[in-house]
């Protein structure tokens, strides 16, 4: 079965760095997410990205973050200037169609220092 | 906005006893629900969807049915394993939105030997 594919498994960086967090979509998805989960706590929604455009974001979402696909395959999530609190799993999903599941990665630990 | 409430953790459960993790949400119009399960270290899977009223979702024992008349969609497993220790999202599609997924807490499931 196909498969989100996230690199790297765990990135660590010092506070104030930019970190970019990579996902490999499934070929034939159309709806990209991003959502990230603090340790212990529930998964929370970043932003959705459908034809090459945000389609919805959420308060966390704030302009240290942005995501771009690159290279029409690679979806990326960039923090630009990285705080203790972002200090979290960051998992990538993609979807077909909107009313569909979401395909999940097996996500991102970020460690801030 | 679209919510999902979850019944409370942690549950722990001996080997062969019938699990019930209880799940409502509230949201406009018809959406999608699905159960994720997430292991220790690991990313969501995806373990049973219902995409209207009545369907019931199964997969690997577990089963849970979309309820509209009481916006329940708990998830029931007759005898669970040590194996099932995880931890159990309920989350919802809406109808209206880009697609994105809205999470209970989490539920967290130990069952022991």
């Amino acid at each position: 079965e196909p498969e989100v594919t996230q690199t790297p498994s765990h990135q660590v960086t010092q506070m104030g760095q930019e970190v970019i967090l990579r996902c490999v979509p499934i070929s034939n998805h159309l709806y990209f997410y991003w959502y990230r989960q603090i340790l212990g706590q529930k998964v929370e929604f970043l932003v959705s990205f459908y034809n090459n455009e945000i389609s919805e974001k959420s308060e966390i979402f704030d302009d240290q973050f942005s995501v771009e696909r690159p290279d029409g395959s690679n979806f990326t999530l960039k923090i630009r200037s990285t705080k203790l609190e972002d200090s979290a799993m960051y998992f990538c999903a993609t979807q077909y169609y909107s009313n569909q599941p979401q395909h999940f990665g097996d996500g991102t630990r970020l460690s801030i220092l | 906005g679209n919510s999902v409430t979850q019944m409370e953790g942690p549950v722990t459960l001996s080997e062969e006893a019938f699990l019930t993790i209880n799940c409502t949400y509230t949201a406009t119009g018809y959406p999608s629900l699905f159960w994720y399960v997430q292991y220790p270290g690991e990313g969501l899977q995806l373990l049973l969807k219902a995409t209207k009223a009545d369907d019931k979702g199964s997969n690997k024992g577990f089963e849970a049915t979309y309820r509209k008349e009481t916006t329940s969609f708990h998830l029931e497993k007759g005898s669970v394993q040590v194996s099932d220790s995880a931890v159990y999202f309920c989350a919802l599609n809406g109808e209206t939105n880009a697609g994105k997924s809205t999470f209970g807490d989490g539920t967290t499931l130990t069952v022991k030997p």
